[in-house]
């Protein structure tokens, strides 16, 4: 069983609109906790990163939130656009480093 | 600009046959990583190196081999041991651990023709 489960697997929304990507995770201790951005047929970019001890953290119109007693993240995504079609792959700092199998976000106009 | 450069971008291979996929970084990065990527599963590591000259197998190191002559280079090759190669290979850089998290490359694309 994956350490890291994400859901949903795939997301189809609007142009425009908002949508939560969830991971939750039973790796423990770690460090940090990542959100990456993987376009079709390239290396994932980082969006976010939160230490255990976060909460919070936004980068533009991306939100990650933590919670750590609950072991459960999140990532909002607000207004969306075109541009935001891509996997979006929650990723735990530990030893070993634990990837989730990602959510295919489709924008659609 | 620093980055990490993976080529090529598309491979094809025989049944039977070697292939090196090559992964350079400038970013003076200590640790570099390869992961293969299937459709529906998380990355899953294959190798990493946290030091020149030296390299330890990740999860799935059977049918693969590595390098790491140099700080900037990890070349990964894919032998005729791996059964099932065909899959898109991430390589990776972290300035020691994975702590510190990743710089990724744009991929390579295997398939077995």
């Amino acid at each position: 069983k994956n350490q890291v489960e994400q859901s949903p697997q795939s997301l189809i929304i609007l142009e425009g609109k908002n949508c939560t990507l969830q991971c939750n995770y039973t790796v423990s201790p770690f460090s940090n906790l990542r959100w990456y951005k993987q376009d079709t047929g390239r290396g994932p970019v980082s969006l976010t990163i939160m230490t255990f001890s976060e909460n919070t953290k936004s980068n533009g119109r991306y939100t990650a939130t933590l919670d750590a007693d609950t072991k459960q993240s999140s990532l909002h995504i607000t207004a969306s656009q075109l541009s935001d079609s891509a996997s979006y792959i929650c990723v735990v700092s530990a030893e070993p480093v634990r990837f989730g199998a990602g959510t295919r976000l489709t924008v659609k106009p | 600009d620093g980055g990490i450069t993976q080529s090529p971008k598309y491979l094809f291979r025989k049944e039977g046959q070697n292939v090196t996929l090559s992964c350079e970084q400038n970013l003076n990065h200590d640790a570099m990583y390869w992961y293969r990527q299937d459709p529906g599963q998380g990355l899953r590591l294959i190798y990493y190196s946290q030091i020149v000259n030296d390299f330890q197998k990740g999860d799935i190191a059977e049918g693969y081999s590595v390098s790491r002559e140099k700080k900037e280079s990890f070349p990964l090759t894919v032998t005729s041991a791996q059964k099932n190669p065909t899959a898109f290979y991430l390589c990776a850089s972290s300035v020691s651990t994975a702590n510190y998290g990743y710089t990724f490359g744009s991929g390579t694309r295997l398939t077995v023709v």
